[in-house]
C-alpha cells in the first residue's frame, strides 16, 4: 500500500516553462488536494477535488490547473511558471466520514529561476 | 469560512520539560481539528484528531490535544519533551471540502 506519492521529488524550472506535477493515491479516497508549504504561511490550499470530474478552487489557485479523470490521479498543472511559485507542493487524499482523515505525500520541491 | 490561528512561530523548551503549542480555530460549523507534525524535508503526519467525539484527544508519542469550545481553542501538549520532538507542527481545521492549516509552530528542544 503505497499511500499517497508524488513525482518528481525535486524540479527546477525557468520562467515561462509549464510542467505538470503527478500525484496519485491507492487508497480509493474520493477527496484529493494540492497544497503548497511557503515559510511562515503553513499550507495554503491550491485546488482540490471531491471525486472524478469534480475540481474547484482554493485558497491560491491562480497559476495553477487541475483535472481529475480518475479516482486514483490529481495532477497540478503550472501553466506559466514564476519564480513566486517557488515552493514546496503537497498532494493529499482524505478518507470520508467519520474520519476524514487525511494523507499526504511525500512532497515535490520546485524552484523557478 | 475556517481558519486556524497557531500562537508563536517559534517554541523552544528543555528536554523533559512541558510541551504546549497554541491552536485556535474559527469555525461557522462544528468543526473537526487535527495536528499535524512535519520533521525536515518530510511530509506531513498525523499526530491526532477530533471529530466530535471525547473532548481530549490522545495521539502519537505521547502527545495529546483538549478541544475547549468556550476558548474555542485546540491546544496541543506533550508532558515531557523528548529531543525527537523537534519539528515543525500543525493545527488544521476542516470537515468541509477542504482542510484549513495554521502557519505552524517550530519547536526546538534544548538538552
Amino acid at each position: 500500500n503505497a499511500g499517497v506519492t508524488q513525482t518528481p521529488k525535486f524540479q527546477v524550472l525557468k520562467t515561462g516553462q509549464s510542467m505538470t506535477l503527478q500525484c496519485a493515491q491507492d487508497m480509493n479516497h474520493e477527496y484529493m488536494s494540492w497544497y503548497r508549504q511557503d515559510p511562515g504561511m503553513g499550507l495554503r490550499l491550491i485546488h482540490y477535488s471531491v471525486g472524478a470530474g469534480i475540481t474547484d478552487q482554493g485558497e491560491v489557485p491562480n497559476g495553477y490547473n487541475v483535472s481529475r479523470s480518475t479516482t486514483e490521479d490529481f495532477p497540478l498543472r503550472l501553466l506559466s511558471a514564476a519564480p513566486s511559485q517557488t515552493s514546496v507542493y503537497f498532494c493529499a487524499s482524505r478518507s470520508g466520514s467519520p474520519t476524514y482523515e487525511q494523507y499526504f505525500g511525500p512532497g515535490t520541491r520546485l524552484t523557478v529561476t | 469560512a475556517q481558519s486556524v490561528t497557531q500562537l508563536g512561530s517559534h517554541v523552544s523548551v528543555s528536554e523533559g520539560a512541558l510541551v504546549l503549542l497554541r491552536c485556535n480555530y474559527s469555525s461557522s460549523v462544528p468543526p473537526y481539528l487535527f495536528w499535524y507534525v512535519q520533521y525536515p524535508n518530510q511530509g506531513l503526519q498525523l499526530l491526532l484528531k477530533y471529530t466530535s467525539a471525547a473532548t481530549l484527544v490522545k495521539g502519537i508519542n505521547g502527545f495529546e490535544a483538549e478541544f475547549k469550545k468556550s476558548e474555542t481553542s485546540f491546544h496541543l501538549t506533550k508532558p515531557s519533551a523528548h529531543m525527537s520532538d523537534a519539528a515543525e507542527y500543525f493545527c488544521a481545521v476542516s470537515p468541509n471540502n477542504d482542510m484549513r492549516f495554521g502557519a505552524g509552530t517550530r519547536l526546538t528542544v534544548k538538552p
